[in-house]
Protein backbone atom coordinates (compact mmCIF):
# COMPACT_ATOMS: atom_id res chain seq x y z
CA UNK A 1 0.00 0.00 0.00
CA UNK A 2 0.88 3.55 -0.12
CA UNK A 3 1.92 5.52 3.05
CA UNK A 4 3.81 8.88 4.49
CA UNK A 5 4.83 8.47 7.84
CA UNK A 6 6.19 11.57 9.66
CA UNK A 7 6.15 12.87 13.40
CA UNK A 8 3.08 14.28 14.78
CA UNK A 9 4.83 17.04 16.75
CA UNK A 10 7.58 18.68 17.30
CA UNK A 11 8.77 21.74 19.48
CA UNK A 12 11.69 23.95 18.71
CA UNK A 13 13.22 27.25 20.09
CA UNK A 14 12.89 30.48 18.38
CA UNK A 15 16.16 31.38 16.30
CA UNK A 16 17.14 27.78 16.41
CA UNK A 17 16.95 24.83 13.67
CA UNK A 18 14.65 22.30 13.07
CA UNK A 19 14.23 18.92 11.18
CA UNK A 20 10.84 17.68 10.56
CA UNK A 21 11.05 14.04 8.51
CA UNK A 22 9.39 11.80 6.30
CA UNK A 23 9.14 8.62 5.02
CA UNK A 24 6.93 7.24 2.01
CA UNK A 25 6.21 4.47 0.17
CA UNK A 26 4.25 4.72 -3.00
CA UNK A 27 3.45 2.97 -5.78
CA UNK A 28 5.93 4.69 -8.66
CA UNK A 29 7.69 7.99 -7.91
CA UNK A 30 7.10 11.08 -9.53
CA UNK A 31 8.57 14.03 -6.86
CA UNK A 32 8.21 14.49 -3.02
CA UNK A 33 6.47 18.16 -2.14
CA UNK A 34 6.04 20.32 1.69
CA UNK A 35 3.20 22.29 2.25
CA UNK A 36 2.84 24.66 4.94
CA UNK A 37 -0.14 24.79 6.81
CA UNK A 38 -1.20 27.36 9.55
CA UNK A 39 -4.07 26.95 11.74
CA UNK A 40 -8.09 27.22 9.88
CA UNK A 41 -6.22 27.95 6.84
CA UNK A 42 -5.33 26.20 3.31
CA UNK A 43 -1.76 24.23 2.46
CA UNK A 44 0.69 26.20 1.27
CA UNK A 45 3.48 24.89 -1.16
CA UNK A 46 7.08 24.99 0.29
CA UNK A 47 9.01 22.86 -2.34
CA UNK A 48 9.26 20.19 -4.28
CA UNK A 49 12.27 17.61 -4.78
CA UNK A 50 12.60 15.03 -7.63
CA UNK A 51 15.97 14.10 -7.72
CA UNK A 52 18.33 13.52 -4.61
CA UNK A 53 19.83 16.06 -2.88
CA UNK A 54 19.19 19.56 -0.72
CA UNK A 55 17.18 21.90 -2.27
CA UNK A 56 18.04 25.44 -0.66
CA UNK A 57 15.45 28.11 -0.64
CA UNK A 58 15.62 31.09 2.09
CA UNK A 59 15.50 29.50 5.39
CA UNK A 60 13.75 26.62 4.65
CA UNK A 61 16.00 23.62 2.85
CA UNK A 62 14.65 20.43 1.38
CA UNK A 63 16.71 17.22 1.10
CA UNK A 64 15.39 13.50 -0.96
CA UNK A 65 16.76 10.12 -0.90
CA UNK A 66 14.90 8.09 -3.55
CA UNK A 67 16.96 4.86 -2.34
CA UNK A 68 15.83 5.58 1.04
CA UNK A 69 12.22 6.40 0.65
CA UNK A 70 13.51 9.81 2.70
CA UNK A 71 13.37 13.08 2.97
CA UNK A 72 13.13 16.46 5.83
CA UNK A 73 12.70 19.70 5.70
CA UNK A 74 15.03 22.09 7.24
CA UNK A 75 14.06 25.04 8.87
CA UNK A 76 16.60 27.52 10.27
CA UNK A 77 16.35 30.89 11.81
CA UNK A 78 13.39 30.33 13.36
CA UNK A 79 10.32 32.59 13.92
CA UNK A 80 7.54 32.66 16.00
CA UNK A 81 5.62 32.75 12.33
CA UNK A 82 7.18 29.16 11.60
CA UNK A 83 4.22 27.75 14.17
CA UNK A 84 2.38 25.87 11.93
CA UNK A 85 1.48 21.76 10.33
CA UNK A 86 4.43 20.52 7.93
CA UNK A 87 2.48 18.47 5.05
CA UNK A 88 4.85 15.85 3.25
CA UNK A 89 3.10 14.29 0.00
CA UNK A 90 4.86 11.74 -2.32
CA UNK A 91 3.38 11.96 -6.29
CA UNK A 92 2.60 8.32 -7.16
CA UNK A 93 2.96 6.96 -10.60
CA UNK A 94 -0.69 8.22 -11.35
CA UNK A 95 0.32 11.69 -10.66
CA UNK A 96 -1.97 11.65 -7.28
CA UNK A 97 -0.60 13.20 -4.28
CA UNK A 98 -0.39 10.57 -1.20
CA UNK A 99 -0.58 13.27 2.26
CA UNK A 100 1.64 12.74 5.39
CA UNK A 101 -1.05 13.22 8.38
CA UNK A 102 1.14 16.53 9.30
CA UNK A 103 3.74 17.51 11.72
CA UNK A 104 2.76 20.28 14.21
CA UNK A 105 5.79 22.54 14.79
CA UNK A 106 5.40 24.66 17.88
CA UNK A 107 7.71 27.49 18.33
CA UNK A 108 9.01 28.55 21.96
CA UNK A 109 10.40 31.78 22.43
CA UNK B 1 -9.66 37.41 -8.54
CA UNK B 2 -6.65 35.12 -8.56
CA UNK B 3 -6.24 31.59 -7.43
CA UNK B 4 -9.08 29.40 -6.26
CA UNK B 5 -12.59 30.61 -4.16
CA UNK B 6 -14.26 28.27 -2.49
CA UNK B 7 -18.00 28.76 -1.42
CA UNK B 8 -19.32 28.50 1.21
CA UNK B 9 -17.01 29.34 4.20
CA UNK B 10 -18.73 26.97 6.51
CA UNK B 11 -22.33 25.32 6.88
CA UNK B 12 -23.84 23.26 8.62
CA UNK B 13 -26.60 21.18 7.41
CA UNK B 14 -28.91 18.31 8.38
CA UNK B 15 -28.14 14.80 7.97
CA UNK B 16 -30.05 13.33 4.60
CA UNK B 17 -29.88 17.03 2.93
CA UNK B 18 -28.35 17.80 -0.79
CA UNK B 19 -25.48 19.70 -0.38
CA UNK B 20 -23.12 21.80 -3.07
CA UNK B 21 -19.87 23.30 -2.71
CA UNK B 22 -18.14 25.27 -5.38
CA UNK B 23 -14.99 26.19 -6.34
CA UNK B 24 -13.56 28.08 -9.19
CA UNK B 25 -10.49 28.75 -10.16
CA UNK B 26 -8.95 31.58 -12.43
CA UNK B 27 -5.57 30.04 -13.42
CA UNK B 28 -6.41 28.12 -16.24
CA UNK B 29 -4.67 25.04 -14.88
CA UNK B 30 -6.11 21.99 -16.25
CA UNK B 31 -6.07 19.76 -12.85
CA UNK B 32 -8.70 19.84 -10.49
CA UNK B 33 -9.12 18.16 -6.80
CA UNK B 34 -11.51 17.57 -3.87
CA UNK B 35 -9.75 17.06 -0.54
CA UNK B 36 -11.23 16.33 3.06
CA UNK B 37 -8.97 16.82 5.40
CA UNK B 38 -10.03 15.60 9.27
CA UNK B 39 -8.09 15.90 12.34
CA UNK B 40 -5.13 13.27 12.56
CA UNK B 41 -5.49 12.27 9.13
CA UNK B 42 -3.69 13.53 5.96
CA UNK B 43 -5.79 15.35 3.52
CA UNK B 44 -7.55 12.33 1.18
CA UNK B 45 -8.44 12.89 -2.03
CA UNK B 46 -12.36 12.27 -2.62
CA UNK B 47 -12.48 13.16 -6.52
CA UNK B 48 -10.00 14.50 -9.16
CA UNK B 49 -10.20 16.08 -12.92
CA UNK B 50 -7.27 16.13 -14.88
CA UNK B 51 -8.75 18.29 -18.10
CA UNK B 52 -12.41 19.94 -18.49
CA UNK B 53 -15.02 16.88 -18.98
CA UNK B 54 -13.40 13.97 -17.21
CA UNK B 55 -13.25 13.14 -13.21
CA UNK B 56 -12.18 10.28 -11.68
CA UNK B 57 -12.57 8.66 -7.90
CA UNK B 58 -10.17 9.20 -5.45
CA UNK B 59 -9.24 7.92 -2.33
CA UNK B 60 -12.57 8.25 -0.76
CA UNK B 61 -15.53 8.99 -3.57
CA UNK B 62 -18.32 7.79 -1.70
CA UNK B 63 -21.24 9.57 -1.71
CA UNK B 64 -19.62 12.51 -3.14
CA UNK B 65 -19.86 13.34 -6.72
CA UNK B 66 -18.05 15.84 -9.42
CA UNK B 67 -18.73 17.08 -12.56
CA UNK B 68 -16.34 19.37 -15.01
CA UNK B 69 -18.23 21.16 -17.45
CA UNK B 70 -15.05 23.68 -18.17
CA UNK B 71 -12.13 24.22 -17.32
CA UNK B 72 -12.57 26.87 -14.21
CA UNK B 73 -15.37 24.86 -12.14
CA UNK B 74 -15.32 22.13 -10.11
CA UNK B 75 -18.04 21.89 -8.12
CA UNK B 76 -18.38 18.71 -5.36
CA UNK B 77 -22.20 17.46 -4.44
CA UNK B 78 -23.16 15.34 -1.31
CA UNK B 79 -26.20 13.80 -2.19
CA UNK B 80 -27.65 12.86 0.80
CA UNK B 81 -25.22 13.98 3.83
CA UNK B 82 -24.67 11.85 6.63
CA UNK B 83 -22.36 12.88 10.16
CA UNK B 84 -19.29 11.10 9.05
CA UNK B 85 -18.90 13.94 6.08
CA UNK B 86 -18.60 16.39 9.03
CA UNK B 87 -14.86 17.68 7.59
CA UNK B 88 -12.95 20.54 6.22
CA UNK B 89 -13.49 20.41 2.55
CA UNK B 90 -10.44 21.84 0.08
CA UNK B 91 -10.89 22.43 -3.49
CA UNK B 92 -6.90 22.55 -5.43
CA UNK B 93 -5.40 22.61 -8.84
CA UNK B 94 -2.69 22.28 -10.87
CA UNK B 95 -1.16 22.95 -14.28
CA UNK B 96 -0.53 19.20 -14.20
CA UNK B 97 1.27 17.68 -17.12
CA UNK B 98 2.02 20.99 -19.47
CA UNK B 99 3.65 22.26 -16.76
CA UNK B 100 3.90 22.54 -12.40
CA UNK B 101 2.18 19.87 -10.06
CA UNK B 102 2.66 22.09 -7.31
CA UNK B 103 -1.48 22.41 -6.21
CA UNK B 104 -3.15 25.56 -5.26
CA UNK B 105 -5.49 25.74 -2.33
CA UNK B 106 -8.90 27.35 -2.38
CA UNK B 107 -9.51 28.31 1.55
CA UNK B 108 -11.35 25.28 2.40
CA UNK B 109 -15.29 25.03 3.45
CA UNK B 110 -16.22 23.90 7.23
CA UNK B 111 -19.26 21.57 7.03
CA UNK B 112 -21.17 20.28 10.02
CA UNK B 113 -23.27 17.37 9.54
CA UNK B 114 -25.86 16.91 12.10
Amino acid sequence: GQNIDQPTEMTATEGAIVQINCTYQTSGFNGLFWYQQHAGEAPTFLSYNVLDGLEEKGRFSSFLSRSKGYSYLLLKELQMKDSASYLCSAMDSNYQLIWGAGTKLIIKP
Amino acid sequence: IAGITQAPTSQILAAGRRMTLRCTQDMRHNAMYWYRQDLGLGLRLIHYSNTAGTTGKGEVPDGYSVSRANTDDFPLTLASAVPSQTSVYFCASSQGPEGSYEQYFGPGTRLTVT
